[in-house]
């Protein structure tokens, strides 16, 4: 149980494009999904709180016009990395908290995000 | 503020013989603890976690950690490694609004 999918799991952008990133939690209801950002031998960055039918709160630094989050449902949020640029290529990964809390994230399987 | 430090980056054991990564917290309130292994190109599997009672919690794929408030500490074991634990750790302290702070990663080496 707790499986969490991020589709798609590779994307290759050109610049000044967008992209759009999803993330299922497949077996279980999550009112909280997290969106984490993770460059190259390091660790996880978090890049906001995602709850279901409510704004996404963002970690400082992190631009919320550039990377827009909704969580429609209790199932799927999506990232969407608008007007992208080589900077922004990195690997994206979303976690699931089962609803009725508990620190307990289920991870997605990542994002690479490539942006030409 | 709270933090997690992980002193070891990269750490190389003989396949068959016993690991200790190593796992330092700082956080005011009671930490709820955790480790996450990560595959290259995956997601983050969850090991183990302790939120409170015994001190020495039990995981999967043979894993185990203690917490130590002591020391600020949360080790991680297992008595002998295989080499499909090849792969990067991840220790974890959940603080304010059920957010996880994750330490630097210590990547794990197995040699035959």
């Amino acid at each position: 149980g707790a499986v969490v999918s991020q589709h798609p799991s590779r994307v290759i952008c050109k610049s000044g494009t967008s992209v759009k990133i999803e993330c299922r939690s497949l077996d279980f209801q999550a009112t909280t999904m997290f969106w984490y950002r993770q460059f190259p031998k390091q660790s996880l960055m978090l890049m906001a709180t995602s709850n279901e039918g409510s704004k996404a709160t963002y970690e400082q630094g992190v631009e919320k016009d550039k990377f827009l989050i909704n969580h429609a449902s209790l199932t799927l949020s999506t990232l969407t990395v608008t007007s992208a640029h080589p900077e922004d290529s990195s690997f994206y990964i979303c976690s699931a908290q089962l609803a009725g809390g508990s620190y307990e994230q289920y991870f997605g399987p990542g994002t690479r995000l490539t942006v030409t | 503020a709270q933090s997690v430090t992980q002193p070891d980056i990269h750490i190389t054991v003989s396949e068959g013989a016993s690991l200790e990564l190593r796992c330092n917290y700082s956080y005011g309130a009671t930490p709820y603890l955790f480790w996450y292994v990560q595959s290259p190109g995956q997601g983050l599997q969850l090991l183990l976690k302790y939120f409170s009672g015994d001190t020495l919690v039990q995981g999967i794929k043979g894993f185990e950690a203690e917490f130590k408030r002591s020391q600020s500490s949360f080790n991680l074991r297992k008595p002998s490694v295989h080499w499909s634990d090849a792969a990067e750790y991840f220790c974890a302290v959940g603080v304010y609004g059920n957010k996880l702070v994750f330490g630097a990663g210590t990547i794990l080496r197995v040699k035959s």
